[in-house]
């Protein structure tokens, strides 16, 4: 039972274009998202968040947006440069007691931005 | 702080061996978490400690899974006897609780048994 989806295993954009990342998530008890990004041989490393308060949440070039009702949540890179080539777990966290604090996570998009 | 410290990067070991990961959390954080990641699963929780105590463990695969924490700056993962199906990445986080949680995580440690 996968709570956090991210249905595309890959994307590929052009270098100053926008890219797009999509998750979705079943629990709705879910109230914060997280987005981390993880290159080769790396540890992933947090990106950007937001509460289930907003629907809202721009931090530089990444914007992520949030829609509760459709459980449906989408991180904006624009524009996408080279660098931002990696791997983009969506991430999920929420609910009652001990879970409260545990991250569930997407199995990734990775993102090739091409120059 | 040089974040959160794993070792060893690499580990090939023979089927039926132990295998022990080893994970220094982030100084003053209160959770620790482990990871594997494998191209089948992604990312998943095997066991989250809170104050050095086993909040969660309904991640670890089977009794051959042990993961301890003896103290706030020093956990374990133990795979005894290993498996070739255990070969994955296995990572460990730490983080500071509060309900907009992130968690930072070491490099990994590439795990292959052979």
């Amino acid at each position: 039972d996968q709570q956090v989806k991210q249905n595309s295993p890959s994307l590929s954009v052009q270098e100053g274009r926008i890219s797009i990342l999509n998750c979705d998530y079943t629990n709705s008890m879910f109230d914060y998202f997280l987005w981390y990004k993880k290159y080769p041989a790396e540890g992933p490393t947090f990106l950007i968040s937001i509460s289930s308060i907003k629907d809202k949440n721009e931090d530089g070039r990444f914007t992520v947006f949030l829609n509760k009702s459709a459980k449906h949540l989408s991180l904006h890179i624009v524009p996408s440069q080279p660098g931002d080539s990696a791997v983009y777990f969506c991430a999920a966290s929420g609910g009652s007691g001990g879970s409260n604090y545990k991250l569930t996570f997407g199995k990734g998009t990775l993102l090739t931005v091409n120059p | 702080d040089a974040g959160v410290i794993q070792s060893p990067r690499h580990e090939v070991t023979e089927m039926g061996q132990e295998v022990t990961l080893r994970c220094k959390p982030i100084s003053g954080h209160n959770s620790l978490f482990w990871y594997r990641q494998t191209m089948m699963r992604g990312l998943e929780l095997l066991i989250y400690f809170n104050n050095n105590v086993p909040i969660d463990d309904s991640g670890m695969p089977e009794d051959r899974f042990s993961a301890k924490m003896p103290n706030a700056s020093f956990s374990t993962l133990k795979i005894q006897p290993s498996e070739p199906r255990d070969s994955a990445v296995y990572f460990c986080a730490s983080s500071l609780i509060s309900w907009n949680t992130e968690a930072f995580f070491g490099q990994g440690t590439r795990l292959t048994v052979v």
